[in-house]
């Protein structure tokens, strides 16, 4: 089946420490999507990539990066300069960004918190 | 989508009810709306989008209503049943840029 997968579903961080959280397509989707979700919040971009090897920062990319090496993947890196990094992180893709190219497709999230 | 407070929005249903779920969205710029489904500890299902030439699409037991004059957008779900219980999301895309501005969600609680 197609779709996307993120891992893990679980992460703990220790304080100073980059984490990379994954996430991989097997749609043939040219745009892939970072969110941030809190409690009662909705979504909120951090990073976005219309193709490979091309990324743009959304609303909240400060503290997090992101490559985009290969088509299916496109990982973000949460690192230690994100000082409230305790939320549900959604990946999306969709066959590009442009009308007709929605919706989006979502995997099914990481979960990461502080130790 | 929505804006403001900490708490999200819940709406409580009995089971064969229907159930409408309102959203606002601030840019009349926005050209394509999207309705998603997100259950706890999942991402975001999609569910149906409408794209403003239009003011009414139909699925299978929801219908999406847009109201461009008011800025208004609004899911009915038919006779809702608890499989329905979930948190729904409005994203509307700015005109111009196809990234989608989600609202904080409604809670859907559907009693049997």
């Amino acid at each position: 089946d197609g779709g996307i997968t993120q891992s893990p579903k679980y992460l703990f961080r220790k304080e100073g420490q980059n984490v990379t959280l994954s996430c991989e397509q097997n749609l043939n989707h040219d745009a892939m999507y970072w969110y941030r979700q809190d409690p009662g919040q909705g979504l909120r971009l951090i990073y976005y990539s219309q193709i490979v090897n091309d990324f743009q920062k959304g609303d909240i990319a400060e503290g997090y990066s992101v490559s985009r090496e290969k088509k299916e993947s496109f990982p973000l890196t949460v690192t230690s300069a994100q000082k409230n990094p305790t939320a549900f992180y959604l990946c999306a893709s969709s066959l590009g960004t442009g009308a007709g190219n929605q919706p989006q497709h979502f995997g099914d999230g990481t979960r990461l918190s502080i130790l | 989508g929505e804006s403001v407070g900490l708490h999200l929005p819940t709406l409580s249903v009995q089971e064969g009810d229907n159930s409408i779920i309102n959203c606002a969205y601030s840019n009349s710029a926005s050209d394509y709306f999207i309705w998603y489904k997100q259950e706890s500890g999942k991402g975001p299902q999609f569910i149906i989008d409408i794209r403003s030439n239009m003011d009414k699409r139909q699925g299978q037991r929801v219908t999406v209503l847009l109201n461009k004059t008011v800025k208004h957008l609004s899911l009915q779900i038919a006779a809702t049943q608890p499989g329905d219980s979930a948190v729904y999301f409005c994203a509307d895309t700015p005109g111009g840029s196809y990234i989608p501005t989600f609202g904080r969600g409604t809670s859907l609680i559907v009693h049997p």
